[in-house]
């Protein structure tokens, strides 16, 4: 049972690049989220999904898109870097609304240079 | 509007001793407080909560008080060990069909042995 999956784990990226950072859950939650976290600061909420097909936009989602086809997947996509994206970005799931316990991922630390 | 600010930011601790971290709050929509512990490179995980209708949780050596009237709720961690230093979160929930958790500044705690 590998829980919430993150890859890459780093990555650099050039400004004006995109790129996907991929999330994997296999404990059937129906509830994903993506955070971000910049240094020394809390986790700030990008985009959650409650289930397959349903997304929404949490607090900071400008510069971001998801998609979730699937129960298991939760991809977030960069379309053009910029440097106020350098952070450490976690995915985490959660059963749903009834137990409100989260499960994150270890992160991917992503630079914009 | 920082809807949840925690205190102190840093805070270290003699082995053996209490370590007290504080969370106030605005929002009187939030229903739900947990607290996450966080160790470097990895995600949070959840230490301990509570729900509005009880003042306190004790879970081992963490002790959750919560005051509603004050809007605040601090984490207690008695006689504190080394293995506890880590950066401790609150993360109160809004009573919401995303079950989304909204993250304090953040708490890094050291105990010295």
């Amino acid at each position: 049972n590998a829980g919430v999956t993150q890859t890459p784990k780093f990555r650099i990226l050039k400004i004006g690049q995109s790129m996907t950072l991929q999330c994997a859950q296999d404990m059937n939650h129906n509830y994903m989220y993506w955070y971000r976290q910049d240094p020394g600061m809390g986790l700030k909420l990008i985009y959650y999904s409650v289930g397959a097909g349903i997304t929404d936009k949490g607090e900071v989602p400008n510069g971001y898109n998801v998609s979730r086809s699937t129960t298991e997947d939760f991809p977030l996509r960069l379309e053009l870097a910029a440097p106020s994206q350098t952070s450490v970005y976690f995915c985490a799931s959660s059963p749903g609304r009834v137990e409100e316990k989260l499960f994150f991922g270890s992160g991917t630390q992503l630079s914009v240079l | 509007q920082q809807q949840v600010k925690q205190s102190p930011q840093s805070l270290i601790v003699q082995k053996g001793g209490i370590s007290i971290i504080n969370c106030a709050y605005e929002n009187t929509a939030f229903d739900y407080f947990p607290w996450y512990q966080q160790f470097p490179g990895k995600g949070p995980a959840l230490l301990i909560a509570i729900r509005p209708d009880v003042s306190e949780k004790k879970e081992g050596r963490f002790t959750i008080s919560f005051n509603k009237s004050a809007k605040q709720f601090s984490l207690h961690i008695m006689d504190s060990q080394p293995g506890d230093s880590a950066t401790y979160f609150c993360a109160p929930r809004v009573d919401n069909a995303g079950n989304m958790l909204t993250f304090g500044g953040g708490t890094r705690l050291m105990v010295k042995p």
